[in-house]
């Protein structure tokens, strides 16, 4: 089953813009973890922020996390060309183990 | 990190016909893991690959469809069994590398079509 729902399941933005995702989901977790999957390829890890975090930086990436919400949003600030990808939160929803359950994603475009 | 390669990258098969996708991974790796994606949609998790017992399937995947071989810390194969349309999906091994709850690291999956 899945755990995580992303919305907009779809944004298109220029290039420059901001570009933000949600994500929320249903049991307690360890933490949350962001990937990026390019058209027919395997997925990429991004960032990962554990549930004693509230926000997390990766160069471009911000993330925030709301445990009391059980939400989570990934930002991509001065988006290019190249970030255009779908885009998945996962979450441990397991007590233990690595098994992670992946949202719906969002598919981010953007364009030059 | 690791590198992991997954055979075939692609495959177009008869209905009732039967595909086995191969994992190999560059590096000893405790956990090994199975994921469907069909078309337009997220992943799904099949099973959890366990060296040298039994895979553990989650609910809606059977042995019988979807058995799982883990011979050693670095090779896993899935088999698509009696295949129909309804199979026709991308097939992602992906491991674990660290403790509990580390990020995964995927291959490029198989792209599995059905005829």
């Amino acid at each position: 089953s899945q755990q995580g729902e992303e919305d907009p399941q779809a944004l298109s933005i220029q290039e420059g813009e901001n570009a933000t995702m949600n994500c929320s989901y249903k049991t307690s977790i360890n933490n949350l973890q962001w990937y990026r999957q390019n058209s027919g390829r395997g997925l990429v890890h991004l960032i990962l922020i554990r549930s004693n975090e509230r926000e997390k930086h990766s160069g471009r990436l911000r993330v925030t996390l709301d445990t009391s919400k059980k939400s989570s949003s990934l930002l991509i600030t001065a988006s290019r060309a190249a970030d255009t990808a779908s885009y998945f939160c996962a979450t441990d929803a397991k007590q233990a183990g690595t098994a992670l359950i992946f949202g719906k994603g969002t598919t981010l475009s953007v364009s030059s | 990190s690791a590198v992991i390669s997954q055979k075939p990258s692609r495959d177009i098969c008869q209905r009732g016909t039967s595909l086995t996708i191969q994992c190999q991974v560059d590096s000893q790796v405790t956990m090994m893991f199975w994921y469907r994606q069909q078309p337009g949609q997220s992943l799904t998790l099949i099973a959890t690959a366990n060296q040298g017992s039994e895979a553990t399937y989650e609910s809606g995947f059977v042995i019988d469809k979807f058995p799982i071989s883990r011979p050693n810390l670095t090779f896993s194969t899935l088999t698509v069994s009696n295949m129909s349309p309804e199979d026709s999906s991308i097939y992602l091994c992906s491991v674990g590398l660290g403790s509990d709850n580390s990020p995964l690291h995927f291959g490029n999956g198989t792209r599995l079509t059905v005829t």
